[in-house]
């Protein structure tokens, strides 16, 4: 199985600041992807997918790279609540299998 | 609107006892699966299921098994649990397709003593 990798963090960002994440794949055939948000002892839930020209959604912005095989998530005007653990995903095999999740990376807005 | 449920949120165990974990979707999706999450591991997948009876190992199948006789229902079960097992698990569902997210249920938190 292919792996997806993200820093862990955590990071520290104080409240109202910009902050971005990455997230690498090393399977080059991969399909989709996706960022995933999980708060503490809860499950993991969509915050957006991820496609090939990019895509916005109010505050979050994330980012494809296929040449660098990578994706990006940038977090504008931070807030309290978005203190929490991002998850990428990816897609690689025909969708019976399901995604490979990174391991996450650790979020903390500080005020 | 999407619903995975787990039967229990949480569940204590003795060593050696046997444990049923029960995922059931209301989307009609083919695929299911079945999560483990210990911190600094991630979620790892255990076993997942593309069509009833159907079933495929995952990363981390030693000491599991699973069971889809219908469509919407994806069990997982310890025969003889030990302390190792000790973990989240997370069942989730999606449908066949290229863009379409993964549903997750809301998780069972498992202490094996």
């Amino acid at each position: 199985r292919k792996e997806v990798e993200q820093d862990p963090g955590p990071f520290n960002v104080p409240e109202g600041a910009t902050v971005a994440f990455n997230c690498t794949y090393s399977n080059s055939a991969s399909q989709s992807f996706f960022w995933y948000r999980q708060d503490c002892r809860k499950e993991p839930k969509l915050l957006m997918s991820v496609y090939s020209s990019g895509n916005e959604d109010g505050r979050f912005t994330a980012q494809l790279n296929r040449a660098s095989q990578y994706i990006s998530l940038l977090i504008r005007d931070s807030k309290l609540s978005d203190s929490a653990t991002y998850l990428c995903a990816v897609l690689s095999g025909g969708g019976a299998d399901g995604l490979t999740f990174g391991k996450g990376t650790h979020l903390i807005i500080q005020p | 609107d999407v619903k995975v449920t787990q039967s229990s949120r949480y569940l204590v165990k003795r060593t050696g006892e046997k444990v049923f974990l029960e995922c059931v979707q209301d989307m009609d999706h083919e695929n299911m699966f079945w999560y483990r999450q210990d911190p600094g591991l991630g979620l790892r997948l255990i076993y997942f299921s593309y069509d009833v009876k159907m079933k495929e190992k995952g990363d981390i199948p030693e000491g599991y098994s699973v069971s889809r006789e219908k469509k919407e229902r994806f069990s997982l079960i310890l025969e003889s649990t030990s302390t190792n097992q000790t973990s989240m698990y997370l069942c989730a569902s999606r449908p066949t397709g290229g863009f379409d997210e993964q549903y997750f249920g809301p998780g069972t938190r498992l202490t094996v003593t």
